[in-house]
This record gives structure tokens, C-alpha cells and sequence, in this order.
């Protein structure tokens, strides 16, 4: 079983509608966990970070975890073209500083 | 703010030449990350520091690769010798830690540099 799984996709989403990623990782005592965005050709960004069972919002975005099922996902609302990229889930692993990556999920917003 | 410089940006190089990747890091980060990326394997660690002391390195693929550290502002990424194998994307990253930070742990990245051995 991988560290952190992701369904690598292509997820493909109608401009508007809500996009839905999903993330499972192995390691119970995780504490931290993040999606970055990847534009092609382009370095991870930050979208969004989470560390407390529940949801977090920002803006279209929203995070949600659930640590006893060892999952954790982004929903864009209001899809754009522009959100068109790679995500990317990271946790970290054993308490420790570092982070572990899933493969991404490439997802499309089509006009 | 400046965010993490890389350099070079883009490095074309022949099989069992010496290749160095270059970092600085956000400036009062205490932790610095070597990342390669590539299709097949995805983004992967290879080595991170906390106040300049190599602290994890299992992810270091083979003997070929070093990194060093000599300071809080510089990181050195050495693959001596290159091999074709080695084409991917390095980046490197930065982190405040965990403590007290209220983005505790998160990394940010650098643009990269795309390494291509011929």
C-alpha cells in the first residue's frame, strides 16, 4: 500500500461545477496535511492546509478531513479553467518534518 | 518577499558529467528539502536539513548524489556522475517548521530546475 494515494485521473469537470479530489494515507498519527497545485511545467503551490478533523474553507476551496477513516479532500466550487492542473495531496509521515506526496490527480475544467 | 531560488533553471548535460543544483532558501526557514519529480515516480524526497545538518537522507538514490548545506542561505544538489537516469525535475523547498508557525509545516517550493542528461 502507498504511503499516500490519489486517483491519478484525468478528472474532467464542467466550468461551474463542484470538483471533488480525494486522498488516503497510511500513517495513523499524521498531523499535517496539504494540497498543492501544480500548473504544468510550473513548481507546487499551496492551496490549502489542514490539521483538525472537519472542514476548512477558503474561498471556493474547502478541505475536509476525517482522521479515524484516513482521508482527506478538496472541493472547488465554482470550477474554473483556470483551476485546470495537477493536485496534489501531501502529508506528513511519523510525526516528522517532512512530507509525503501523492501521485496527483490531473483534473479539467471544461467551458 | 523572495520565495526559494534555484539555479540553474534548465541544465542539458552529457552522460558522467558533473551536475550542481544550487537553493536558497526564504530567509529564516529552519528547514530546506531536495525534491526530484518525474512522470513515472512523481515528486519525490530525497534529502532534507534542519539548521543546515542533513536530518533525513534515505531518499537519496545512490552514492552518484550528495547534498550539502554550508550555511542557512545556500544548498548545494551534486549527482557526480550523471547518468541519463537522472533527467527529471529538482526542486527544492523551504519550511518554517511546525512550531508556533500558523502554517505550520507547510513547504514552499522553488521553480525548479529540469535537468536533462544526454
Amino acid at each position: 500500500q502507498k504511503e499516500v494515494e490519489q486517483n491519478s485521473g484525468p478528472l474532467s469537470v464542467p466550468e461551474g461545477a463542484i470538483a471533488s479530489l480525494n486522498c488516503t494515507y497510511s500513517d495513523r498519527v499524521s498531523q499535517s496535511f496539504f494540497w498543492y497545485r501544480q500548473y504544468s511545467g510550473k513548481s507546487p503551490e499551496l492551496i490549502m492546509s489542514i490539521y483538525s478533523n472537519g472542514d476548512k474553507e477558503d474561498g471556493r476551496f474547502t478541505a475536509q478531513l476525517n482522521k479515524a477513516s484516513q482521508y482527506v479532500s478538496l472541493l472547488i466550487r465554482d470550477s474554473q479553467p483556470s483551476d485546470s492542473a495537477t493536485y496534489l495531496c501531501a502529508v506528513n509521515m511519523g510525526g516528522a518534518q517532512k512530507l509525503v506526496f501523492g501521485q496527483g490527480t490531473r483534473l479539467t475544467i471544461n467551458p | 518577499d523572495a520565495g526559494v531560488i534555484q539555479s540553474p533553471r534548465h541544465e542539458v548535460t552529457e552522460m558522467g558529467q558533473e551536475v550542481t543544483l544550487r537553493c536558497k532558501p526564504i530567509s529564516g526557514h529552519d528547514y530546506l528539502f531536495w525534491y526530484r519529480q518525474t512522470m513515472m515516480r512523481g515528486l519525490e524526497l530525497l534529502i532534507y536539513f534542519n539548521n543546515n545538518v542533513p536530518i533525513d537522507d534515505s531518499g537519496m538514490p545512490e552514492d552518484r548524489f550528495s547534498a550539502k548545506m554550508p550555511n542557512a542561505s545556500f544548498s548545494t544538489l551534486k549527482i557526480q556522475p550523471s547518468e541519463p537516469r537522472d533527467s527529471a525535475v529538482y526542486f527544492c523547498a523551504s519550511s518554517p517548521g511546525t512550531s508556533g508557525s500558523p502554517r505550520r509545516g507547510t513547504q514552499y517550493f522553488g521553480p525548479g530546475t529540469r535537468l536533462l542528461v544526454l
